[in-house]
């Protein structure tokens, strides 16, 4: 069975610094890996994918995401972090070939401080 | 405007009643999902259809069901059957073939309470 695991429930940072949340997976095959961001009581958001080629790859809002297969980990990253980036990320995976279900992790809350 | 639409909003359920959830897309996504949301617990898929007439059961299917009669939409029943239903359901729809356009949309949600 897939699965995620984001080992961190909450992430703080100052704002202006760099920012990572973690993500690690397990999946059958080679993966479709995603990033989501939720504010509250609202849908989730979509960020970034990793679905082949380069390993980091760029979305919106400044964010980043470096795949590194050996260690099946896909961790989301920021140079320099905002106030307004404080949300809850989710990460998901995908089995590659079409049509596969989607699986979460549990989410890690990030909070930016002043 | 292209999206995913869910209603309502908010939903209160009396003890023994089913409900059902809309969920509603104009992107032409094949496959479509339903999740539940809880403090702590990420979301867990509750049901999915990666084609009209056909759905399957996700991790948590129990007292809940599902149909999918047309490509645009996918309505979710919470049954008396499911013994805590208040949660915060979220309706999500994809393109099924592999590809680059992989990502799932997301509707608004709707906050369903027993009361």
């Amino acid at each position: 069975a897939q699965s995620v695991a984001q080992p961190e429930d909450q992430v703080n940072v100052a704002e202006g610094n760099p920012l990572t949340v973690k993500c690690t997976y397990s999946v059958s095959g080679n993966p479709y890996l995603f990033w989501y961001v939720q504010y509250p009581n609202r849908g989730l958001q979509f960020l970034l994918k990793y679905i082949t080629g380069d390993n980091l790859v760029k979305g919106s809002y400044g964010f980043e995401a470096e795949f590194n297969k050996s260690q099946t980990s896909f961790h989301l990253k920021k140079p320099s972090a905002l106030v307004s980036d404080s949300a809850l990320y989710f990460c998901a995976v995908r089995a590659s070939g079409g049509g596969n279900k989607l699986t979460f992790g549990t989410g890690t809350q990030l909070k930016v401080e002043l | 405007d292209g999206g995913i639409t869910q209603s309502p909003k908010y939903l209160f359920r009396k003890e023994g009643q089913n409900v059902t959830l809309s969920c509603e897309q104009n992107l032409n996504h094949d496959a479509m999902y339903w999740y539940r949301q809880d403090p702590g617990q990420g979301l867990r898929l509750i049901y999915y259809s990666q084609i009209v007439n056909d759905f399957q059961k996700g991790d948590i299917a129990e007292g809940y069901s599902v149909s999918r009669e047309k490509k645009e939409s996918f309505p979710l029943t919470v049954t008396s059957a499911q013994k805590n239903p208040t949660a915060f359901y979220l309706c999500a729809s994809s393109f099924v073939a592999a590809g680059a356009n992989t990502e799932a949309f997301f509707g608004q949600g709707t906050r369903l309470t027993v009361v």
